[in-house]
């Protein structure tokens, strides 16, 4: 198993501003992974964060809107710039652990006004 | 493409009742399965994983879930609900080994358990 954290927890953001979201895995991964949950709606992945290579952003999803890092293997960020109130969002990190099988951070609760 | 359907966004069930969710998948190669459940307010926790092997499996807090590849289905139960079962639980499928790892994930079920 492994313990991961996000910071922020929470969040209340000005529209066009960026807000950087941490996730912190406790043991080393290769494969860390951002998603989206919208008010009420399931998980849609944004992108694939591998170390040592740029993230792989799924459709609808742009490097611009979301940039990522992944300096090593057991911390990401999630950069989302240019707010706007539809970013309001829960966003969660996870991690693969053993094959296919990701574990979850608690979430960052954005709304952006 | 993969793709999962979790039928009935909204269960009801009393306390001590049966729990049945439903989870259907598509996938053209053999799938691995997930359920997750995500109590409010907090991340997802993995409940159960189907990969290759027995079609029953069984996870932490009582419930099961049985793969059948003729129906497609990996329908999640548990035989007596509990008031702490209360939650959103998601069904999702995956890449097959040496693919990308990607969780597809179904539109979820609210539990609701009554007493």
């Amino acid at each position: 198993s492994a313990v991961i954290s996000q910071k922020p927890s929470r969040d209340i953001c000005q529209r066009g501003t960026s807000l950087t979201i941490q996730c912190q895995v406790d043991s080393q991964v290769t494969m860390m992974f951002w998603y989206r949950q919208q008010p009420g709606q399931s998980l849609t992945l944004i992108a694939t964060a591998n170390q040592g290579s740029e993230a792989t952003y799924e459709s609808g999803f742009v490097i611009d809107k979301f940039p990522i890092s992944r300096p090593n293997l057991t911390f990401s960020t999630l950069t989302v710039s240019n707010m706007s109130p539809e970013d309001s969002s829960i966003y969660l990190c996870s991690a693969e652990v053993s094959y296919n099988e990701q574990f979850f951070g608690p979430g960052t609760r954005l709304t952006v006004l | 493409a993969q793709s999962v359907t979790q039928l009935g966004s909204h269960v009801s069930v009393s306390e001590g009742a049966l729990v049945l969710l439903r989870c259907n998948y598509s996938s053209s190669v053999p799938p691995y399965l997930f359920w997750y459940v995500q109590y409010p307010n907090q991340g997802l926790q993995l409940l159960l994983k189907y990969t290759t092997g027995a079609t029953l499996v069984k996870g932490i807090n009582g419930f099961e879930a049985e793969f059948k590849k003729s129906e497609t289905s990996f329908h999640l139960t548990k035989p007596s609900a509990h008031m702490s079962d209360a939650a959103e639980y998601f069904c999702a499928v995956s890449d097959p080994p040496g693919n990308t790892g990607k969780l597809i994930f179904g539109q979820g079920t609210t539990l609701q358990v009554k007493p």
